[in-house]
């Protein structure tokens, strides 16, 4: 069984550019999460889809972050314009259903000069 | 006060010994329970996961759940140094948001 596909690994960008990060879940999980984790925290979720809605984005920066999931399968996380402190691991993660275990993806860590 | 809290550590026992980690939790709604292992530059793996009451236990490891207290905890048996690592703390609630504790790091010494 294939996991949770993460693009790209690494970005490094300059402050008030944007980036785009893409998730593809495991095949027929319905829940998909989006985690900023800063260097010695814990994942902190930034937004949850149920199929292709939205069950909880109450810490989703929104007026720099948005994220997408089309079709309810792919994701993709856009931070436009980005700022320092922007600088983290963002883990994409599915489960079958809301309440069941989290498969993760590999990861993106994302830096900003 | 955070909605999920575990000791930060680092938490030292020697190989062989047992390993206590604690997670206290906010939302007396929560119904699911996990404890996911993280190595250091990897993503967060499963370990255990509780639903109800009790003890649950798998291999070396036992989940322990005490619902009234809002206390979930993970014993990890015989530790081995490969069990080096961040160990997180997830509670989900019943209405299946997700939160997780900033973790415990643990470190195994031969």
């Amino acid at each position: 069984e294939a996991g949770v596909a993460q693009s790209p690994r690494y970005k490094i960008i300059e402050k008030r550019q944007s980036v785009a990060f893409w998730c593809n879940p495991i095949s027929g999980h319905a829940t998909l999460y989006w985690y900023q984790q800063i260097l010695g925290q814990g994942p902190k979720l930034l937004i949850q889809f149920q199929n292709n809605g939205v069950v909880d984005d109450s810490q989703l920066p929104k007026d720099r972050f948005s994220a997408e999931r089309l079709k309810g399968v792919d994701s993709t996380l856009k931070i436009q314009p980005a700022k320092l402190e922007d600088s983290a691991v963002y883990l994409c993660a599915s489960s079958l259903e809301s309440r069941g275990r989290q498969f993760f993806g590999p990861g993106t860590r994302l830096t900003v000069l | 006060q955070k909605e999920v809290e575990q000791n930060s550590g680092p938490l030292s026992v020697p190989e062989g010994a047992i390993a206590s980690l604690n997670c206290t939790y906010s939302d007396r709604g929560s119904q699911s329970f996990f404890w996911y292992r993280q190595y250091s530059g990897k993503s967060p793996e499963l370990i255990m996961f509780i639903y109800s009451n009790g003890d649950k236990e798998d291999g070396r490891f036992t989940a322990q759940l005490n619902k009234a207290s809002q206390y979930v905890s993970l014993l990890i048996r015989d530790s081995q140094p490969s069990d080096s690592a961040t160990y997180l703390c997830a509670v989900n609630t019943n209405a299946g948001k997700s939160t997780f504790g900033d973790g415990t790091t643990l470190t195994v010494k031969p």
